[in-house]
């Protein structure tokens, strides 16, 4: 079975340039989650999605990013414009079910390899 | 917060050695997990412990649970060089399942 798959992987921009990244996660994973990643942190959380449903976007900053989950599939996560201290990598992720039962493990996260921006 | 805090920042061992990272977060939680990451790399489920257990196990990896001081240890025994990786613990609590991280405990294996 594929893990959850991202595009691109790498991607250069020059600033004010929009960016876009697609994320399609394990089949059958209602959960789907965007994270920022700068160098030396940890996954810093921007979106999740309960199937078409985003049910957290608090650390989203919506006047640049917008995100999307169609048909509670497939996400994308866009940029527009791109400031320089948007570089970074972005990570999607999904879950099983992440209103389910946390003890038994529904919120168990697989990650994709990460899309790293530099915008120049 | 419920945001996880890994402890130390960064770890040095030899080969063979084991290694102990600590994680301690602010709020109750419903389960604990641990997260690798190695470089250039998504981040990886390792191991997940609930609320109710104490220590639980996986081949080279010990994690133990103590609620009462909201801390945890993850324990990697007989280490290698492929263990080389940032290390993240993460939690959700109540009815709040979001899981966030900390900075990671970057692991150095040196052979």
């Amino acid at each position: 079975e594929a893990g959850v798959v991202q595009s691109p992987r790498y991607k250069i921009i020059e600033k004010k340039q929009p960016v876009a990244f697609w994320c399609n996660p394990i089949s059958g994973h209602n959960t789907l989650y965007w994270y920022r990643q700068n160098l030396g942190q940890g996954p810093e959380l921007l979106i999740r999605y309960e199937n078409e449903e985003a049910v957290d976007d608090s650390q989203l900053p919506k006047d640049r990013f917008s995100a999307e989950r169609l048909k509670g599939v497939d996400s994308t996560l866009k940029i527009q414009p791109a400031e320089l201290g948007d570089s970074a990598v972005y990570l999607c992720a999904s879950s099983l079910d992440g209103l389910g039962n946390l003890n038994s493990g529904a919120n168990v996260l697989t990650f994709g390899a990460g899309s790293r921006l530099t915008v120049l | 917060s419920q945001q996880g805090e890994e402890d130390p920042q960064a770890l040095s061992i030899q080969e063979g050695e084991n290694a102990t990272m600590n994680c301690s977060y602010k709020t109750s939680i419903n389960n604990l997990q641990w997260y690798r990451q190695n470089s250039g790399r998504g981040l990886v489920h390792l191991i997940l412990i609930r609320s109710n257990e104490r220590e639980k196990h996986s081949g080279r990896l010990r994690v133990t649970l103590d609620t009462s001081k909201k801390s945890s240890s993850l324990l990697i025994t007989a280490s290698r060089a492929a263990d080389t990786a940032s290390y993240f613990c993460s939690n959700s609590g109540g009815s709040n399942y979001k899981l966030t991280f900390g900075k990671g405990t970057l692991l150095t294996v040196n052979p």
